[in-house]
């Protein structure tokens, strides 16, 4: 059974730039979440989606934003990237909203400079 | 609010001795759900571990135990006989509600030596 897959594995961007983060939860899985890890904040809630709607959200700018698709992927959006936005990005998917746990991704790993 | 303290940041141990990982959580609703997570370097969390608030059951899998006390809002996680391939960051988390949202702790480096 594949895992949670998240793509690209590491990006660099520019100051200002925008960029997708792409996660595909594992087969029937319709929650998806995703964090944002820093060694400063440590890890932080960035929102959740289950069939199609943002059901949660995390204390972050309108500059982050998601969505999901009918088949469950996910992407998150950052746009007028800022340097303090270099962090690992980590997907998460649950059948049933976490209750059981989350199976993460290995996440994408974003360097704005 | 919740608030996850795992006030050990970093444990060095020899190969083969016990190790524990303190984790205490605070919030005011009576459901909430706690969990266990290893990141190796690779980045990836790997899920060790849910606990329910209303299951106060002692829980061992292989090396890897887990005692939850309610009284004292701990849940604490050993490992027996810890090997090598034990080092790792570990990560206790707690959700409330539909337990869709976690709350880290800041983790603990755990490191095992020869």
């Amino acid at each position: 059974k594949a895992g949670v897959t998240q793509t690209p594995r590491y990006l660099i961007k520019t100051r200002g730039q925008q960029v997708t983060l792409s996660c595909s939860p594992i087969s029937g899985h319709r929650s998806v979440s995703w964090y944002q890890q820093t060694p400063g904040q440590g890890l932080q809630f960035l929102f959740e989606y289950f069939s199609e709607t943002q059901r949660n959200k995390g204390n972050f700018p309108g500059r982050f934003s998601g969505r999901q698709f009918s088949n469950s992927r996910s992407e998150m959006n950052v746009s007028t990237l800022e340097l303090g936005d270099s962090a690992l990005y980590l997907c998460a998917s649950s059948a049933d909203r976490g209750r059981s746990g989350y199976t993460f991704g290995s996440g994408t790993r974003l360097t704005v400079v | 609010a919740q608030k996850v303290t795992q006030a050990q940041t970093e444990i060095s141990v020899v190969e083969k001795e016990d190790v524990t990982l303190d984790c205490v959580y605070e919030t005011r609703d009576t459901t909430y759900y706690l969990f266990w997570y290893k990141q190796p370097p690779s980045g990836e969390l790997v899920f060790l571990i849910r606990r329910n608030s209303f299951d106060e059951q002692n829980e061992i899998s292989g090396r890897y135990s887990w005692n939850f006390q309610k009284s004292t809002s701990s849940f604490n996680f050993t490992i027996t006989a810890s090997q090598v391939v034990d080092s790792a960051v570990y990560f206790c988390a707690g959700s409330t509600g539909t337990a869709s949202k976690l709350t880290f702790g800041t983790g603990t480096r755990l490191q095992v030596t020869l």
